[in-house]
This record gives structure tokens, sequence and C-alpha cells, in this order.
């Protein structure tokens, strides 16, 4: 019963290569996002989405696009996938309607070779 | 631009001791402030939170303090026990940003036997 989950957990994939990484939640949250990890243990994050409606977008390449089918899943496509892609990608949740804490999937470790 | 700071990458404490992490931040907008915890290889986990109309929240063994006027936090742990050994990140955000958490780089606890 695992609240926020990610799919797969290791990816290691070659440059130039498109790939997806697949969260879900099931703790009935409103809004989602994703965290880039980089190399310097440095978490910031990228997007959310509260009901499929995209909220947050910092600035992060085009390359790059969330996609919500519903508001228990939000799933993150990368385009042309590059070198400096290879971090640690977490999904979190959380409720909505003002500052809640986050609950974060146990991450994605992406290696682009 | 960094606007959360912590400037202990580790700290080193005996079992039984208090452990105290430190925290800094330079966004005055910033009004709810969260610690997390994390193990390798697993995503962050929420640990205790404070909004900036409170100057301590205590949860068991964990107390957050918050010094608004300095813009400084502190997590203490007491006592110390070896499970607490991870990374602590803490975090903040502000009402109205979108639940959009500004991380600091953590710092690694150790607590030895």
């Amino acid at each position: 019963d695992t609240a926020v989950s990610q799919t797969p957990k290791y990816l290691v994939t070659q440059m130039g290569n498109d790939k997806s990484i697949k969260c879900e939640q099931n703790l009935g949250h409103d809004t989602m996002y994703w965290y880039k990890q980089d190399s310097k243990k440095f978490l910031k994050i990228m997007f959310s989405y509260n009901n499929k409606e995209l909220i947050i977008n910092e600035t992060v390449p085009n390359r790059f696009s969330p996609k919500s089918p519903d508001k228990a899943h939000l799933n993150l496509h990368i385009n042309s996938l590059e070198l400096g892609d290879s971090a640690v990608y977490f999904c979190a949740s959380s409720q909505d309607g003002g500052v809640f804490e986050q609950y974060f999937g146990p991450g994605t470790r992406l290696t682009v070779t | 631009d960094q606007q959360v700071k912590q400037n202990s990458p580790s700290l080193s404490v005996q079992e039984g001791r208090i452990s105290i992490l430190n925290c800094d931040y330079t966004n005055s907008m910033f009004d709810y402030f969260l610690w997390y915890k994390k193990y390798p290889a697993e995503g962050p986990t929420f640990l205790i939170s404070i909004s900036s109309i409170k100057d301590k929240n205590e949860d068991g063994r964990f107390t957050v303090f918050l010094n608004k006027s300095a813009k400084h936090l502190s997590l203490h742990i007491v006592p110390s026990q070896p499970g607490d050994s991870a990374v602590y990140f803490c975090a903040a955000s502000e009402t109205g940003g979108g639940n959009k958490l500004t991380f600091g780089t953590g710092t690694q606890l150790k607590v030895e036997l």
C-alpha cells in the first residue's frame, strides 16, 4: 500500500533517447510534483499539477513534459536525453488549499550515457 | 541564488545526546517551514513543520525552533538514536506560492554508538 510510487526505480539510457517516468499516488491528494536531485544532492522543483492543471513550471528545458491523465498520476516524459539530465527524479503529492507537507516517492535514478 | 541554506554538510553525535541541525533562509516571504529526513535510495520523509506564526513546534523527540528575525530555524533531536542517521533537509514555502518547496542542501547526521 505504497502512498507514492514511481516506476522505474532505475533507468539507464543513451543520449538522444526519449524516456518516461511514471508516478502514482493513492493518498487522494489533489496536487502532484516533480523534483530533480542533481549530483550535488540539491533538490529542486520542476513542475506541479493540481487536478490535472499545471500550476508550477520552473525553468526547465521544454524537452521535459509532464502529463497528468488524472489527479492520481503525474508522468514525466523527457525527449532527446542529454548527459546533464542524469539525476534522481522524485515525484511527490500533497493536499490542496494551502501549504502542506508533501509526500515523496522513492525516486527514479536516471543515468544518461 | 540559494534561498535556503544548511551550512553544515555533516554532523556527528553520540547516541543519547542532542542533535541540532541548523537552517537559514533569505526570502522573507517564506511562512511555512519543514524538515525532511532521507535515507539512501529512498525518497525524503516528512518529519515536522512549523508555521511562521509560531516559534516552536514539538513532536516526540523532534522539536523545531523558528527565529523569524534571524531568518533561522533549527531541528533538535533528543535523545538521538542510531536510526536517526540520515540526511536532513530543511525546506520552506510561502502561502500563495503553489506549495512550492525550496530545499536546503541537506545535513548528513551520523549518530554513533
